[in-house]
């Protein structure tokens, strides 16, 4: 079973911040946070991972609370291609075989004009 | 770079037919990912492969399906005999096992239809 619980539909307007939550509240200290997403009709695609700091990159920022029980993704200025599932991850760091993702069912976010 | 490739994009059979899905992963990457995915179960890993060899198969429903990658290049995912049970989307996805963390990289899936 997924180890995360996500809001299953969220909505934003064009041009604002997104700012899309996860509740990983079993999270051990190994293991990382993943986002990926799922643009309508095509495969998911990897959007940014962290383990304990925030991170950033060219597509979102990752905000990870201290005590590593939840986290958000944002996407700063969201356009309407970023309307897709979310879905946010929680695995262990690669030991010897075990490269399994526990996928959930994502939040759909929905981009309006 | 390609990006993880499959075949076909779509098909479209009749129940007890045999059904061969392809996939050709990312060159240099040594971990390669078949998942399917419904409305209903969202995405379900099915099996995954490192250097060639099946690691985890847990995911694999019943005997009617079999996956093979006789070489780091191509993997193939058959069903024999399909049933209208399994019409959903097969995504294979393939990763590297360089560094400390692994990214996959999905292929645009190919979309099933079991008459």
């Amino acid at each position: 079973d997924a180890k995360t619980t996500q809001p299953p539909s969220m909505d934003c307007a064009e041009g604002r911040a997104a700012n899309l939550p996860c509740n990983h509240s079993t999270i051990s200290g190994n293991e990382y946070v993943y986002w990926y997403r799922q643009i309508h009709s095509q495969g998911p695609q990897y959007i940014i991972h962290g383990l304990k700091n925030n991170e950033t990159n060219e597509m979102a920022s990752l905000i990870i609370t201290e005590d590593r029980k939840s986290s958000t993704l944002i996407l700063p200025h969201a356009t309407l291609r970023d309307t897709a599932v979310y879905y946010c991850i929680v695995r262990p760091p690669r030991a010897g075989n075990n490269r399994k993702l526990i996928w959930g069912l994502g939040t759909s976010l929905a981009v309006n004009p | 770079d390609a990006g993880v490739i499959q075949s076909p994009r779509h098909e479209v059979t009749e129940m007890g037919q045999e059904v061969t899905l392809r996939c050709k992963p990312i060159s240099g990457h040594n971990s390669l990912f078949w998942y399917r995915q419904t409305m209903m179960r969202g995405l379900e890993l099915l099996i995954y492969f490192n250097n060639n060899v099946p690691i985890d198969d847990s995911g694999m429903p019943e005997d009617r399906f079999s996956a093979k990658m006789p070489n780091a290049s191509f993997s193939t995912l058959k069903i024999q005999p399909s049933e209208p049970r399994d019409s959903a989307v097969y995504f294979c996805a393939s990763s590297s096992r360089g560094g400390t963390t692994d990214t996959q990289y999905f292929g645009p899936g190919t979309r099933l239809t079991v008459l």
